[in-house]
């Protein structure tokens, strides 16, 4: 089955603490982004990849790291999680071109205490 | 800046309505126009992708038009059943924004009344 799936669904961590959100795709995809969802401001973009060690800023990227080291994973990293990201977070993919769909993850509940 | 603006930000309906939500975008030269619906705590499920050369596009009792030169859409959803209670995003692809460039409006939360 065509995925996009993010590894953990939720996560409680304290301030200061690493982590990583993993994200994983098998539709040989060369598009891979991030984005946060905050009520009352949507979905925004926190990182994004056109390629294997590609990657460019979003909207939001402060606070937070990727890396595309291969094609099928795009991982999140949080160095020094702080409560203000505490959010729902997404990864989606899609095949490389303009008009094409995207596909999203299940998502990641983080809550930074 | 691409901006998208959805409108009803909720709405309740009986079921067995039809009924029809809006989306409106600020720059017209977009790539396409997707509808995700979101369930709670759930990921977001494509429902209809349009690309910028299509007027409409249909799945069961889903349709999407396209005024892209207005710069809105809307999904229109036929004999609305309490399954279908979610909230539905509109976004769209420009040249604004980052790899796939998609810009979300805030969604428009549904609830069906059996």
């Amino acid at each position: 089955e065509a995925q996009v799936t993010q590894n953990p669904r939720y996560l409680i961590t304290v301030t200061g603490k690493k982590l990583t959100v993993t994200c994983s795709q098998n539709m040989n995809h060369e598009y891979m982004s991030w984005y946060r969802q905050d009520p009352g401001l949507g979905l925004r973009q926190i990182y994004y990849s056109m390629n294997v060690e590609v990657t460019d800023k979003g909207d939001v990227p402060e606070g937070y790291k990727v890396s595309r080291k291969e094609k099928r994973n795009f991982p999140l990293i949080l160095e020094s999680p702080s409560p203000n990201q505490t959010s729902l977070y997404f990864c989606a993919s899609s095949p490389a071109g303009s008009n094409t769909e995207a596909f999203f993850g299940q998502g990641t509940r983080l809550t930074v205490v | 800046k691409q901006e998208v603006t959805q409108i009803p930000a909720a709405l309740s309906v009986p079921e067995g309505e039809n009924l029809v939500l809006n989306c409106s975008f600020t720059d017209s030269a977009i790539y396409n126009l997707q509808w995700f619906r979101q369930d709670p705590g759930k990921g977001l499920t494509s429902l209809l992708l349009i690309q910028s050369s299509q007027r409409e596009q249909t799945s069961g009792r889903l349709n999407a038009s396209l005024d892209k030169s207005s710069g809105r859409s809307t999904l229109y959803i036929a004999a609305s059943q309490p399954g279908d209670s979610a909230t539905y995003l509109c976004a769209v692809r420009g040249s604004g924004g980052g790899a796939d460039g998609l810009t979300f409006g805030k969604g428009t939360h549904l609830i069906i009344q059996p």
